[in-house]
């Protein structure tokens, strides 16, 4: 099994800087690689898949990297609506299908 | 507009059984794998389960093989997960999920429906 390991577990950001999530694989993934962000009450929401691109609907400010076992989310200028838990998911190799644990960003 | 509304989540007593519904509309619910994945309360996500667009092949998380099975009836666009033998630590909120053309990603999810197992 892919264990994914997101850090930090908790990152605090003011509104309209720049937040640089990670993700990390125990074995390459390639780019089989996708994030959501899941705000309390909702279902998750797919944000970037195939590590880089973006799903339907998603601003621009959302940006994915990384290849193999080494993968960063950034969002460029961060709005009110932006805070929320993250969490990264491998789909290379499965089942089965892994999430890391998440990375909840909050408000500094 | 994709929508998956799940339904039967209940309160159960440890070693009981129930049944998951998943209703699925505005996409092609035939040419798409389907999954199921939970969260326990306060916590993170963990994929469950998956069916293959014809019901042909099924995977398992190891946490849930022998107990949980998963089905699909194309002719009514549902999913479906039948819960068996269940435990405390099965206690999550489940949601329902499509895949991508691939079979993963998963591009939209249910709002979930809340299973509790306690004595």
């Amino acid at each position: 099994e892919i264990v994914m390991t997101q850090s930090p577990a908790t990152l605090s950001v003011s509104p309209g800087e720049r937040a640089t999530l990670s993700c990390r694989a125990s074995q390459s993934v390639y780019s089989n690689l996708a994030w959501y962000q899941q705000k309390p009450g909702q279902a998750p929401r797919l944000l970037i898949y195939g590590a880089s691109t973006r799903a339907t609907g998603i601003p621009a400010r959302f940006s994915g990297s990384g290849s193999g076992t080494e993968f960063t989310l950034t969002i460029s200028s961060l709005q009110s609506e932006d805070f929320a838990v993250y969490y990264c998911q491998h789909y290379n190799h499965w089942p089965p299908i892994t999430f890391g644990q998440g990375t909840r960003l909050e408000i500094k | 507009e994709v929508q998956l509304v799940e339904s039967g989540g209940v309160v159960v007593q440890p070693g009981g059984s129930l049944r998951l519904s998943c209703a699925a509309s505005g996409f092609t619910f035939n040419d798409f794998s389907m999954h199921w994945v939970r969260q326990p309360p306060g916590k993170g996500l963990e994929w469950v389960s998956l069916i293959t667009w014809d019901g042909g092949s099924t995977y398992y998380a190891d946490s849930v093989k022998g107990r949980f099975t998963i089905s699909r009836d194309n002719s009514k666009n549902s999913l479906y997960l039948q819960l068996n033998s269940l435990r405390t630590e099965d206690t999550a909120l489940y949601y329902c999920a499509k895949g991508m053309v691939r079979g993963a990603p998963f591009d939209f999810w249910g709002q979930g429906t809340l299973v509790t197992v306690s004595s």
